[in-house]
């Protein structure tokens, strides 16, 4: 069983166009976070998030977390042939020395 | 500064060979995990420490081994390695508290293929 779930797993989309990631559990986190992944590399954090509905940028990237704090989504506006790779969300919750719990990740190609 | 540095890059074993990866990080952080990464599912944390002589299990310990005697230093083991520890390790490092205990630092991570 995932605790948390992350869809859609792959997303093929021309440059230029939007998408929508999403991250969702039934459990409450404490705080949630972003990461990026290239081929042959970790992954790489994007943003950690942490107030229910809580709204951060990251220049064409923008992160929500739901005021419930069980979920979070991922939009990027005008996508770029450098924002392809593996996108995971982590959840932390609280009191257990700081462990992850990761999504299964999505994905993403931008063809130019 | 180094950040993770994990060795080797690739590795192909027999099955009931054993073998160590090896991780060690630069920042003095007292935090330290073991991740193995599967196509379509995510993360799984292996085993994990807070200090050095301090481990413990995470989801997926079976058929894995750690040990911590230096803050700089978490080797994981394979004892008798098997066709499902095919997969793709990545060792990560925290700070203990302030912004960085929210920021993990992974290393490049370590192909394994057992045959």
């Amino acid at each position: 069983t995932q605790l948390l779930e992350q869809s859609p797993q792959f997303l093929s989309i021309q440059e230029g166009e939007n998408l929508t990631v999403y991250c969702n559990s039934s459990s409450v986190f404490s705080s949630l976070q972003w990461y990026r992944q290239e081929p042959g590399e970790g992954p790489v954090l994007l943003v950690t998030v942490v107030t229910g509905g809580e709204v951060k940028k990251l220049k064409r990237l923008t992160f929500q977390f739901g005021d419930a704090r069980k979920d979070s989504s991922l939009h990027i506006t005008a996508a770029q042939p450098g924002d392809t790779g593996l996108y995971l969300c982590a959840g932390k919750k609280s009191g257990n020395t700081g462990k992850l719990i990761f999504g299964q990740g999505t994905t993403l190609q931008v063809k130019p | 500064n180094a950040g993770v540095t994990q060795t080797p890059k690739f590795r192909i074993l027999k099955i009931g060979q054993s073998m160590t990866l090896q991780c060690a990080q630069d920042m003095n952080h007292n935090y330290m995990y073991w991740y193995r990464q599967d196509p379509g599912m995510g993360l799984k944390l292996i085993y994990y420490s807070v200090g050095a002589g301090i481990t413990d299990k995470g989801e997926v310990p079976n058929g894995y081994n750690v040990s911590r005697s230096t803050t700089e230093d978490f080797p994981l083991r394979l004892e008798l390695a098997a066709p499902s520890q095919t997969s793709v390790y990545f060792c990560a490092s925290r700070e203990e508290g302030g912004f960085g205990a929210n920021v993990l630092t992974f290393g490049a991570g370590s192909r394994l293929t057992v045959l």
